[in-house]
């Protein structure tokens, strides 16, 4: 079982490139989201889905736009990269609602680098 | 809007001491509460969660954690640190009237000394 893939694993940018991050889930999952990692600040959520077709702002959305494009998909977009954005993300799905099986399963990590 | 602190921000312990960190979260009402690990260049791993019934929960490797409702707290303990638990910890919530939004805290860094 792959879990939850994220690609690419490394990117470097210049300020004002766009990229899109990549995320698939193999578990049949609901919900989906987005964080951003950076040192002191922990994991900030971008966007999350709760399920295929709905999308919500998390903590963090400016800057960013996401596409919860089949259940198993969903890709976070940067259209004008800022060095801020430089951070690691991690993408995650659980089940969703609201069960005791209910927990995050976490991509490997995408670190990106806006010069 | 919700939000989840931590306190502490880095801990150093010696091996053998008890460790408690600390978890806030603002605002009540029907929550998950869950602490995460990540050990030096892993992925975050679930240590334990809280959804409902006995509010002394028991984790993996040791850990527990006591969900105080009229305190918003949801803090982590362990009797007896081991070098091996060096890693940072990460305290989520999820609010029931929220949809699917979970939060994390800002991390806790613990640094175990042999």
């Amino acid at each position: 079982n792959a879990g939850v893939t994220q690609t690419p694993k490394f990117q470097v940018l210049k300020t004002g490139q766009s990229m899109t991050l990549q995320c698939a889930q193999d578990m049949n999952h609901n919900s989906m989201y987005w964080y951003r990692q950076d040192p002191g600040m922990g994991l900030r959520l971008i966007y999350y889905s709760a399920s295929e077709g709905t999308t919500d702002k998390g903590e963090v959305p400016n800057g960013y736009n996401v596409s919860r494009l089949n259940k198993r998909e969903f890709s976070l977009r940067l259209e004008s990269a800022a060095p801020s954005q430089t951070s690691v993300y991690f993408c995650a799905s659980t089940t969703g609602g609201w069960s005791g099986a209910n927990v995050l399963t976490f991509g490997a990590g995408s670190r990106l680098t806006v010069l | 809007a919700q939000s989840v602190s931590q306190h502490n921000h880095h801990v150093i312990l010696s091996e053998a001491a008890s460790l408690e960190l600390g978890c806030n979260y603002s605002y009540g009402g029907t929550v998950n509460l869950f602490w995460y690990v990540q050990y030096p260049g892993q992925h975050l791993q679930l240590l334990l969660k809280y959804f409902s019934g006995d509010p002394l929960v028991k984790g993996i490797k040791g850990f527990e954690a006591e969900f105080i409702k009229s305190k918003f707290s949801f803090n982590l303990r362990k009797p007896s640190v081991q070098w091996s638990d060096t890693a940072e910890y990460f305290c989520a919530v999820k609010w029931g009237n929220q949809g699917g939004k979970l939060i994390f805290g800002q991390g806790t860094e613990l640094s175990v000394k042999p």
